[in-house]
């Protein structure tokens, strides 16, 4: 079956504008993380979304961050304001289960690459 | 501080040995430790979830244990082969939270 899709995969924007990465999910998948990599390092949580709840935003860098999943399936996240420092691979993963606590495997998508000149 | 260690050196080991890759974490108390392989320019792919009551898992060649006195994590590749060749990244998952929070990754190379 279809992975976790990302688009675009790579975007270059100039400083100060703002940018919206999209992230589809598996089907029927209850939850949806938001991550940042930079190169040679682990993901780093951004933000938690439990159908359109978003349920945890405390790794979202800054106030230019913000994401959404209005309907419980596609999400965006949105970069406004752009700065150079906000380059780095954006990934969203996917997740079956849901609820505190509780931890099931994540799929991850293939990320999209932000270049901010 | 809170802080998950990984092996940062580059893990070089010869084909049919069994690889043994380390997490340690310090100043968490995880629910739950996830292990990932990735490889260069994917996303990580999940392998092996070990909950804090367990204290060994095994799928096919791949074996993981949790050790929460320790404050560690150890994941072996038996009869290793080139393809196992990657990036292999442990996540935690603290009680009562959603973040998953990731380590830094070992960089493995099975030598045929």
């Amino acid at each position: 079956g279809a992975g976790v899709s990302q688009s675009p995969r790579y975007k270059v924007t100039k400083r100060g504008q703002d940018v919206a990465l999209r992230c589809d999910p598996i089907s029927g998948h209850v939850s949806l993380y938001w991550y940042r990599q930079a190169l040679g390092q682990g993901p780093e949580f951004l933000t938690y979304f439990n159908y359109e709840a978003q349920q945890d935003k405390s790794g979202l860098p800054n106030d230019r961050f913000s994401a959404e999943r209005p309907e419980g399936s596609i999400s965006t996240l949105t970069i406004q304001r752009t700065e150079q420092r906000d380059s780095a691979m954006y990934r969203c993963a996917s997740s079956p289960g849901e609820g505190l606590s509780v931890s099931y495997e994540q799929y991850f998508g293939p990320g999209t690459r932000l270049t901010v000149t | 501080s809170q802080k998950i260690e990984q092996n940062s050196e580059a893990l070089n080991i010869q084909e049919g040995k069994t690889a043994t890759l380390t997490c340690n974490y310090t100043n968490y108390s995880p629910a739950y430790l996830q292990w990932y392989r990735q490889d260069p320019g994917r996303g990580p792919v999940f392998l092996l979830l070990i909950r804090e009551n367990e204290k060994e898992k095994r799928k096919e060649r791949l074996k993981v244990t949790f050790d929460t006195t320790l404050k560690q994590s150890l994941f072996h590749i038996t009869a290793s082969q080139p393809a196992d060749s990657a990036t292999y990244l442990c996540a935690l998952l603290t009680s009562g939270t959603y973040k998953y929070i990731f380590g830094t990754g070992t960089r493995l190379k099975v030598l045929a």
